[in-house]
This record gives C-alpha cells, structure tokens and sequence, in this order.
C-alpha cells in the first residue's frame, strides 16, 4: 500500500524551530517529486515547497522563502521540512503529498504545527 | 504567480442535481490543472488530473474539462458523500497555487 506518514508537528513558541518528517512506504520514493502543502484553520490549502526525485530542484512558496528548508533522504524513504524562525501564521496542518505526472497523490494525514506564544 | 480564481466559494444543492465549479487561471496553464475533494479532517483526495482526466477508482459522474485559462469540474449527479470542499490545483509553474476551494453543502 502507498503510504505517507507525517510527524514532527508540535507547539512552538514565534521565533521558534521546528522540524516535520514525512516517511514513504509502498512505492519507489526516490523515483518522485515530493511536497509539502499546508493547511490553516478553516482556511484553504497553500503550497508551501517542492523537492524533486533526486534533490536538484526545490521551490519554495514566498511566503516560507528564507525560513524553510525542504530536504529528503532517498535512503531512508523520508521527506523533511526544517522549519526557521516561525511565526503566527505558520499555525497550519502540514501535509506531505507525492508529486506524480499533474498530480498530488498520495497525501498523508497530516501533522498540526501550532506557533504561539 | 499564477492566480487561480475558483467560483463559487460555496454552493447548496440537493442530491441527484447537476453541479458544476469554475477555476481560472490569470494566465494560460495548458491542460496542467487538478482538482481534489476534502472532507472535514480528512486528507485531500485526487479526482481529476490534466484538466480531465479521471482518476483511477474515481466514480465516473465527476468530469473535468477546459484548458487555457478556464476549467470546470462537473458532479452530474450529487451523491451523499459528495458533500466536501472542492479545490483545483495548477500544475504548470512555480509556486504551484491552489483555488480558494469551493463548500458543496446540502440543500
């Protein structure tokens, strides 16, 4: 079975660090781009970064551009989000999701990251 | 940036009606557009990829269609759990940009 599990989420102070997890399991994970989509409370779905198959390419949302850091390990089938410097706004529900041919599939249940204070 | 612009942001509609959602994008993306169904608490979920294409396991009363700028997404016969929140996702570029989504509600 195709499978993302996050983790890592948490309660952090403003300013704070902290860093997500995304482990694959059930396909080839260095074979796909992966990303990192966010969720606010009651709020849409934002686009926070990509990573591609084999590390060459990231992109970033402007709004995470600076603090964020996508990075993956192909060995250990795990995505990562290292997150700097948080802030209010970052209060979100964190998904992982594999990026396939003009689509996001699977996503993972989602980790809450709560920043305040 | 490419914009996306959903509409409507909500809608009610009673099961069995025909439902139809908009997406447009400030600039042309092709065919490189998906839309996805999220149920509170839950994960989104895959429907339709390259503006039409069905997903496997996906029931066949959703379809997608448009390129370009403007694109739909058709539910033609509203089920019980249709009921979701309903967003298209642009895939050409760079941030990649969601819809703002779209409330199916019952009538």
């Amino acid at each position: 079975e195709v499978q993302l599990v996050e983790s890592g989420g948490g309660l952090v102070k403003p300013g704070g660090s902290l860093r997500l997890s995304c482990a694959a399991s059930g396909f080839t994970f260095s074979s796909y781009s992966m990303n990192w989509v966010r969720q606010a409370p009651g709020k849409g779905l934002e686009w926070v970064s990509s990573i591609s198959s084999s590390n060459g390419y990231v992109h970033y949302a402007d709004s995470v551009k600076g603090r964020f850091t996508i990075s993956r390990d192909n060995a250990k089938n795990s995505l990562y989000l290292q997150m700097n410097s948080l802030r209010v706004e970052d209060t979100a529900v964190y998904y992982c999701a594999r990026e396939r041919i003009l689509l996001f599939d699977p996503w993972g249940q989602g980790t809450l990251v709560t920043v305040s204070s | 940036d490419i914009q996306m612009t959903q509409s409507p942001s909500s809608l009610s509609a009673s099961v069995g009606d025909r439902v139809t959602i908009t997406c447009r994008a400030s600039q042309g993306i092709g065919n490189d557009l998906g839309w996805y169904q999220q149920k509170p608490g839950k994960a989104p979920k895959r429907l339709i990829y390259g503006a039409s294409s069905l997903q496997s396991g996906v029931p066949s009363r959703f379809s997608g269609s448009g390129s370009g700028t403007e694109f739909t997404l058709t539910i033609s016969s509203l089920q019980p759990e249709d009921f979701a929140i309903y967003y298209c996702l642009q895939h050409n570029d760079y941030p990649r940009t969601f819809g703002q989504g779209t409330k199916v509600e019952i009538k």
